[in-house]
């Protein structure tokens, strides 16, 4: 039982280039997180998005970042036009369940991005 | 003030040692408590989580809520070098339909031989 996979697991983009994050939830997860971690820093909530919605992007930069959750496929964080101050862990968390319940997300890995 | 305050430590104990881990929030209407073990470099993995207050142990983990408080706390017996990771409560809030959590800012904590 596969958990939750992110790639790529390392990024390395130069300034103004674009970043695309992937990530494919726990088999029988339909809702997915998005989260950044700065070193030395908590997780920060960015987009949660179920399938072909997003449901709360209240985390997410109104510029630059978008997120997608396709009737297919995996769940895609993209950053236009990186920036050194976009360099962070990325991480992906999923979920089976939405109302009541403990709420509890399962994490990927994690995409490290790197900005030159 | 932030929803959920967590001291990021570090926290250095010999191996044996019992650790208390804490966190404390504001917010009263949270009703699920997690907490979260991260190891340098990977994604955070769930440890155990708590509905409401009282204590759940799971093996040498103890968790602890205390609502009239507003504080939680993660107690490790028997502490071990495999348990050097950052330790992250998270709290769930269900608003707008749908949960959400709510991170503290994680403890580092070093268990040396």
């Amino acid at each position: 039982n596969a958990g939750v996979m992110q790639n790529p697991r390392h990024l390395v983009r130069r300034r103004g280039q674009e970043a695309r994050l992937r990530c494919s939830p726990m088999k029988g997860h339909s809702h997915v997180y998005w989260y950044r971690q700065l070193p030395e820093e908590g997780l920060k909530f960015m987009v949660y998005l179920q399938k072909e919605n997003i449901i709360d992007e209240s985390g997410m930069p109104k510029e630059r970042f978008s997120a997608e959750f396709p009737k297919e496929g995996p769940s895609i964080l993209r950053i236009q036009q990186v920036v050194r101050g976009d360099s962070a862990a990325y991480f992906c968390a999923s979920s089976p369940e939405t109302s009541g319940g403990a709420g509890t997300q399962y994490f990927g890995p994690g995409t490290r991005l790197t900005v030159l | 003030q932030k929803e959920v305050e967590q001291d990021p430590g570090p926290l250095s104990v010999p191996e044996g040692a019992i650790v208390s881990l804490n966190c404390t929030y504001s917010n009263s209407a949270f009703q699920y408590f997690m907490w979260y073990r991260q190891y340098s470099r990977k994604g955070p993995e769930l440890l155990m989580y708590t509905y409401s207050s009282g204590n759940k142990e799971d093996g040498r983990f103890t968790a602890q809520v205390d609502k009239s408080s507003k504080y939680i706390s993660l107690f490790i017996r028997d502490s071990q070098p495999s348990d050097s990771a950052t330790y992250l409560c998270a709290m769930r809030e269900f608003s707008g339909g749908y949960n959400k959590l709510i991170f503290g800012a994680g403890t580092r904590l070093a268990v040396h031989p």
